[in-house]
């Protein structure tokens, strides 16, 4: 089984509809992050969470929101998506422990916004 | 504004060869580089981390290379397989552990 999951692994959703984008560890680190890729673009932050209790905002927060319920599980949620959201999604973790800052990468959800 | 840039954008080699790739960042203070491979449709792993203090690391058939000085990296393959066609990402940690994307460097490798 993966360390980082994703789900769903593909979606097509209409415009205003409402997404969310789950993602799952079993790696027991502390940081979770949301990444958006888009084709020849280089990965974006979108939201990234240190612990349960810290949320902070990327780079590309508009239009996204997330949750932390619980140190393994990082939600990121479309409250009215848009066509231009369409893109590869991408959650990943961290630990603190070590400090070199390696990412550990789910395999991705491809929304697509009609 | 804390910048990494990777050339060139895109490669296509035929099996067997090497080729190098690039990696020119801006980040300040500087942590670590990290270079990434990412197959298609999958998520980037890690290939290899280069801190301040190092100037040639390898993994493999993966090289990679590393002045401080004049900010550069670079990776190099050296007999390339089919198997290494995908995107290489470089990136970079500077204050605060926090991490600067380049737009990578897609590798196709031909028979």
């Amino acid at each position: 089984d993966a360390d980082v999951t994703q789900t769903p692994r593909n979606r097509i959703t209409k415009t205003g509809k409402r997404i969310m984008l789950e993602c799952s560890q079993t790696k027991g680190h502390d940081r979770m992050y949301w990444y958006r890729q888009d084709p020849g673009l280089g990965l974006r932050l979108i939201y990234y969470s240190f612990d349960v209790k810290d949320i902070n905002k990327g780079e590309i927060s508009d239009g996204y929101s997330v949750s932390r319920q619980a140190q393994a599980k990082f939600s990121l949620s479309l409250e009215s998506a848009i066509p231009n959201q369409t893109a590869l999604y991408f959650c990943a973790t961290s630990s603190i422990r070590g400090n070199t800052g390696e990412l550990f990468f789910g395999e991705g959800s491809r929304l697509t916004v009609l | 504004k804390n910048q990494v840039e990777q050339s060139p954008q895109s490669l296509i080699i035929l099996e067997g060869k090497n080729c190098t790739l690039q990696c020119n960042y801006t980040v300040s203070p500087f942590s670590n580089l990290r270079w990434y491979k990412q197959d298609t449709g999958r998520g980037p792993v890690s290939l290899t981390i280069m801190t301040f203090s190092e100037n040639t690391k390898s993994n493999g058939r993966y090289t990679a290379t590393l002045d401080a000085d004049t900010k550069q990296s670079s990776l190099h393959i050296t007999a390339s397989q089919l198997s290494d066609s995908a995107s290489y990402i470089c990136v970079v940690t500077g204050a605060g552990n926090m991490l600067t994307f380049g737009g990578g460097t897609r590798l196709m490798v031909k028979p």
